[in-house]
C-alpha cells in the first residue's frame, strides 16, 4: 500500500515563530488531508488538499502531487497550535480509504 | 462542528468479554469509518462503511466486526476482547469518501 512519511517527528517552537511540516508519499494520490490532534485528543480537519495551495488564517498548505509531497505552514505560532499534526492520503480505488502518517508533534512554548 | 457522537467515551472491561462501540451521526453522510490510535502507529483503519449494510475491511480488521443498519449508526464489535485491543477508537464520517473526513471525540477502551 501507499507509504506516508512525515517530518520532522518532533518540533519545538517559541510562540510567534513560523514552521513548515512536511508529508511525503510514495504514490500518486487523489485525496490528501491534514489534521490537527489537540492535547485533549480531538482530531480536527485542517485541509483537504490533493493538489494546489490553500490558506486558512495563519495556516496554509501546499501539495505538489507530481513530486509526491505536501507542506503545512504555520505562521506566528500560538500555544494553541500545540498538538500532533497528521497527514493522510488515498490513492484511489472504488472507495476512498485514508492512510495516515505517524504524525508530527508540535510544542509551542510561551 | 460535524454531528458525531461516540459512545461510550471510556470503557474498562476484561479479556474475553464482548464489547460494542457506537458511532452516531446527524449529518446524513454516506461514509463512516472506524480507526484505532496507538502510540507509534498513528491512526489505522479497522473497517469502513460506504452505505447502509455496505461495509469493508481496513488495515487492521482481525478481531473486529461492524454493522450498519441505519445511515446514522455504525457499530464496532469486539466479539472476545483481548489486551492487544486496548486503544483509543475513533469514528469518522465523510459525505462522498473523497471529501474531508470529520472525527468523533474518541472512545478510550482498556481491556484488562
Amino acid at each position: 500500500g501507499i507509504q506516508v512519511e512525515q517530518s520532522p517527528p518532533d518540533l519545538i517552537l517559541q510562540e510567534g515563530a513560523n514552521s513548515t511540516l512536511r508529508c511525503n508519499f510514495s504514490d500518486s494520490v487523489n485525496n490528501l488531508q491534514w489534521f490537527h490532534q489537540n492535547p485533549w485528543g480531538q482530531l480536527i480537519n485542517l485541509f483537504y488538499i490533493p493538489s494546489g495551495t490553500k490558506q486558512n488564517g495563519r495556516l496554509s498548505a501546499t501539495t505538489v502531487a507530481t513530486e509526491r509531497y505536501s507542506l503545512l505552514y504555520i505562521s506566528s505560532s500560538q500555544t494553541t497550535d500545540s498538538g500532533v499534526y497528521f497527514c493522510a492520503v488515498d490513492n484511489g480505488g472504488a472507495n476512498s480509504k485514508l492512510t495516515f502518517g505517524k504524525g508530527i508533534t508540535l510544542s509551542v512554548r510561551p | 462542528d460535524a454531528g458525531i457522537t461516540q459512545s461510550p467515551r471510556h470503557k474498562v472491561t476484561e479479556t474475553g468479554t464482548p464489547v460494542t462501540l457506537r458511532c452516531h451521526q446527524t449529518e446524513n453522510h454516506r461514509y463512516m469509518y472506524w480507526y484505532r490510535q496507538d502510540p507509534g502507529h498513528g491512526l489505522r483503519l479497522i473497517h469502513y462503511s460506504y452505505g447502509v449494510k455496505d461495509t469493508d475491511k481496513g488495515e487492521v480488521s482481525d478481531g473486529y466486526s461492524v454493522s450498519r443498519s441505519k445511515t446514522e449508526d455504525f457499530l464496532l464489535t469486539l466479539e472476545s476482547a483481548t489486551s492487544s485491543q486496548t486503544s483509543v477508537y475513533f469514528c469518522a464520517i465523510s459525505s462522498t469518501g473523497v471529501q474531508p473526513q470529520h472525527f468523533g471525540d474518541g472512545t478510550r477502551l482498556s481491556i484488562l
